[in-house]
């Protein structure tokens, strides 16, 4: 159980233009999601978190115009990146909390983002 | 604030030797703590928590941790290594309250060597 999915796994885009990355739990409503960022061999950065319905919480320094994220339904939430530049390429992971089991975050498996 | 420290950042043991990754912490109350793993390109998976309770916590594949609150420490350990635990290991730390949220250290990376 608690299996959160990310589409796609991959990306290409060339620079200037937007991309969707999905995240997904699977066998539970996620009321909180969370996004991060990390950066070859370097740790993981929280950008924001998103509760179901409800606007998200960036953490200090993400830009909120350029990652948009969306939370719209408990098993759904969506990071978009807009007008995309190099310098977004990343391993973009996701997360999910339920009521269930508050303390713990269930990790999707990334979506890597090139920007050419 | 909370942070952790992850001191070492790349490990090299033989296999079948014993591991030990250390990881220290900041937090004002007792928090909680997780040790994740991450093969190159995956997401993470969870190895072990603690929570409250038995300081020596059990994790999955031959995993464990013991959390010392006198050294704010969360040392992962295991008695034997195998080449498949090869990858990058995260201790990470989450608040009570205030959304749970985590924070990371930055990575040990472990080699195994035959």
């Amino acid at each position: 159980g608690a299996v959160v999915s990310q589409h796609p796994s991959r990306v290409i885009c060339k620079s200037g233009t937007s991309v969707k990355i999905e995240c997904r739990s699977l066998d539970f409503q996620a009321t909180t999601m969370f996004w991060y960022r990390q950066f070859p061999k370097q740790s993981l950065m929280l950008m924001a978190t998103s509760n179901e319905g409800s606007k998200a919480t960036y953490e200090q320094g993400v830009e909120k115009d350029k990652f948009l994220i969306n939370h719209a339904s408990l098993t759904l939430s969506t990071l978009t990146v807009t007008s995309a530049h190099p310098e977004d390429s990343s391993f973009y992971i996701c997360s999910a909390r339920t009521d269930r089991y508050y303390n713990e975050q269930f990790f999707g498996p990334g979506t890597r983002l090139t920007v050419l | 604030a909370q942070s952790v420290t992850q001191p070492d950042i790349h490990i090299t043991v033989s296999e079948g030797a014993s591991l030990e990754l250390r990881c220290n912490y900041s937090y004002g109350a007792t928090p909680y703590l997780f040790w994740y793993v991450q093969s190159p390109g995956q997401g993470l998976q969870l190895l072990l928590k603690y929570f409250s309770g038995d300081t020596l916590v059990q994790g999955i594949k031959g995993f464990e941790a013991e959390f010392k609150r006198s050294q704010s420490s969360f040392n992962l350990r295991k008695p034997s290594v195998h080449w498949s635990d090869a990858a990058e290991y995260f201790c990470a730390v989450g608040a009570r309250g205030g959304g749970n949220k985590l924070t990371f250290g930055t990575g040990t990376q472990l080699k195994v060597e035959l």
